[in-house]
């Protein structure tokens, strides 16, 4: 599986959009970008995935850069429920491949 | 829908004792993982099942480490002879389709 870079930690003011960097430089073509968050004390939670096209659901959306070499999370509406750690993974889309977490970035939501 | 139901919930055990974890997936879900998360680290993948079969378990320390998933439902994670370092929470995860991984509470164990 490909590695991801993200930022260790990142601050966000309530009310405004949360914008969560992921590089993923060595990506291939069939490996897909997914998102989970873990709030304290709970297990991972799926957000949100993506091949090469923008995605969009109820919890965020999702932008990949053309080349695929990285993307972003937005949370468009940040509230204090969303700070939590987020982790971008690389993976194939087959039921076999691992699901491996990296160190992810820190969202603190602020008031 | 039930949740992954995970237990215990706490365990507290003294170095070189021996624990077991349970696990009870979403019912239906082939795909179940096993991941140790210490204190301020991303979940590391122990071990993965699909069914009844090992998909992948080259994290999983296998001098004191071991898993089974019985008629490819619940599973149970044992740790023989514990260590300092063991003390973590240990998440269990299932999954359906290769997108969405449920996880469980976990159980924090702590190695005195």
């Amino acid at each position: 599986d490909a590695k991801t870079t993200q930022p260790t930690s990142m601050d966000c003011a309530e009310g405004r959009a949360a914008n969560l960097p992921c590089n993923h430089s060595t990506i291939s073509g069939n490996e897909y970008v997914y998102w989970y968050r873990q709030i304290h004390s709970q297990g991972p939670q799926y957000i949100i995935h993506g091949l090469k096209n923008n995605e969009t659901n109820e919890m965020a959306s999702l932008i990949i850069t053309e080349d695929r070499k990285s993307s972003t999370l937005i949370l468009p509406h940040a509230t204090l429920r969303d700070t939590a750690v987020y982790y971008c993974i690389v993976r194939g889309r087959n039921a076999g491949n691992m699901l491996t977490f990296g160190g992810g970035t820190r969202l603190m939501v602020k008031p | 829908e039930a949740g992954v139901a995970q237990s215990p919930r706490y365990k507290i055990i003294e170095k070189r004792q021996s624990v077991a974890f349970w696990c009870n997936p979403i019912s239906g879900h082939a795909t179940l993982y096993w991941y140790q998360q210490i204190l301020g680290q991303g979940p590391k993948l122990l071990i993965q099942f699909q069914n009844n079969g090992v998909v992948d378990d080259s994290q999983l320390p296998k001098d004191r480490f071991s898993a089974e998933r019985l008629k490819g439902v619940d599973s149970t994670l044992k740790i023989q002879p514990a260590k300092l370092e063991d003390s973590a929470v240990y998440l269990c995860a299932s999954s359906l389709v290769s997108w969405e991984a449920f996880f469980g509470q976990g159980t924090r164990l702590t190695v005195v």
